[in-house]
């Protein structure tokens, strides 16, 4: 079965410092990749995704990630977080098998401080 | 255009007791999924409908059922609650014929089993 590993639990920063959030996942076949945002009170959102192509991939607000298939890696970058940043970061995987189940990590909680 | 809109989004049940949360997806959309989340847990997948069929399924008991009707609108139902079932509902929906595409989430349903 597929799984999906983000060691970061918490994470606190200053405002203006980068970000870099880990993402590892187990499965040997293609995969589709993502990262979600939860802001507090809000829905998941997607900040970007991986299907095929340029490894480096930038999504909404600065956010980038870079994948990495032979250390199955998939991280989150920003180069400059903001206090608007504080939120719940969760990266999920789907694979070719399971087309339509998203697996997830266990979520990131970024506080970003002024 | 309309979201994923979940109703209702708070819910009170006693242990017992039964439950049907609805999920309408984005026009269009034909895939619905259903997630639970608790802090515990994280993010783990209910099951998934696609053109009114249950196409997957997650590891969860049978007391957890959903269909899907022929307008893509899904309801997912919970018999004999326990108080472990407390948890934030999350549908998401997406075009769902390929892999390919992205899931969009509502804002959830949160159930409390007292």
């Amino acid at each position: 079965a597929q799984s999906v590993s983000q060691h970061n639990h918490h994470v606190i920063l200053s405002e203006a410092a980068s970000l870099e959030l880990g993402c590892n996942y187990s499965y040997g076949g293609t995969v589709n990749l993502f990262w979600y945002v939860q802001y507090p009170g809000q829905h998941l959102q997607l900040l970007l995704k991986y299907f095929s192509g340029d490894p480096l991939v930038k999504g909404i607000k600065g956010f980038e990630a870079e994948f990495i298939k032979s250390k199955f890696s998939f991280n989150l970058r920003k180069p400059s977080v903001q206090w608007s940043d504080t939120a719940e970061y969760f990266c999920a995987v789907i694979n070719t098998g399971t087309a339509s189940k998203l697996t997830f990590g266990t979520g990131t909680r970024l506080q970003v401080t002024l | 255009k309309a979201g994923v809109t979940q109703t209702p989004r708070y819910l009170i049940k006693t242990r017992g007791q039964q439950v049907t949360l609805s999920c309408s997806p984005i026009s269009g959309h034909r895939s619905v999924s259903w997630y639970q989340q608790t802090p515990g847990q994280g993010l783990q997948f209910l099951f998934e409908y696609f053109s009114e069929t249950q196409r997957n399924k997650g590891n969860f008991p049978g007391r957890f059922s959903g269909r899907q009707f022929s307008n893509s609108r899904s309801e997912m139902n919970v018999s004999t609650l326990e108080l472990g079932d407390s948890a934030l509902y999350l549908c998401a929906s997406s075009l769902g014929a390929q892999m390919n595409t992205e899931a969009f989430f509502g804002q959830g349903t949160r159930l409390t089993v007292v």
